[in-house]
């Protein structure tokens, strides 16, 4: 069993739609969570972090960890097509992260 | 400030040749990460440097390669002798404080072994 997974997708939207993002993991010991964006042929770039159960909120993003559940999500209001990119759940533990498999969102015009 | 930047952006290779993939950081960052990406699976961590040494090295797939920062600066990462299983992208990081909330990648050198 994998310690994350995420659906790889691929999610089409229209521009303007709320995109929902999803993560589960399995290793209560990871302490901190993050969403990057990665481009094609770019690396990742941090989204959002969080360390504690709740929502944060940055903008058009909102990053939501439900330790209980041992679930994240990432929202993304107002959706546009610049948006269109993997996006790939990372998870913290002492120096390692380890991430998902990444969705695939297109938005579409 | 520059990112974190890689060498080559690409490489072929055949089985068997070796190959050496660099890494420059962001000037002044202490920590240095090793990330792999094969086809169709997930980011998995190599290693992680602060300064010259190797704190973590728990992810390096098996002695084939060889990762090493001389003076604190720039790294090396080699694959001697490649195997097809090695192809993948090749993910650099760095970070200035530890324990880091995220780090800054580079771009990937994309590995081909043939």
């Amino acid at each position: 069993q994998k310690e994350v997974e995420q659906d790889p997708g691929p999610l089409s939207v229209p521009e303007g739609a709320i995109v929902s993002l999803n993560c589960t993991y399995s290793n209560s010991a990871f302490q901190y969570f993050m969403w990057y964006r990665q481009y094609s042929r770019k690396g990742p770039e941090l989204l959002m972090y969080t360390y504690s159960s709740g929502n944060k909120e940055d903008g058009r993003f909102t990053a939501q960890v439900d330790k209980s559940s041992k679930y994240i999500s990432l929202f993304i209001r107002d959706s546009q097509p610049s948006d269109s990119a993997t996006y790939l759940c990372a998870m913290r533990q002492a120096s390692k992260l380890t991430f998902g498999t990444g969705t695939r969102l297109q938005v579409t015009l | 400030e520059a990112g974190v930047t890689q060498f080559p952006s690409h490489s072929v290779i055949e089985k068997g040749q070796t190959v050496t993939l660099r890494c420059d950081p962001i000037s002044g960052h202490d920590n240095l990460y090793w990330y792999r990406r094969v086809m169709g699976k997930e980011i998995k961590f190599l290693l992680h440097f602060v300064k010259e040494s190797k704190q973590d090295e728990s992810g390096m797939p098996n002695n084939r390669f060889l990762a090493e920062r001389t003076g604190g600066t720039y790294s090396t990462l080699k694959v001697q002798p490649a195997e097809l299983e090695d192809s993948g992208v090749y993910f650099c990081a760095s970070s200035q404080d530890y324990p880091s909330y995220g780090y800054t990648f580079g771009s990937g050198t994309r590995l081909t072994v043939v």
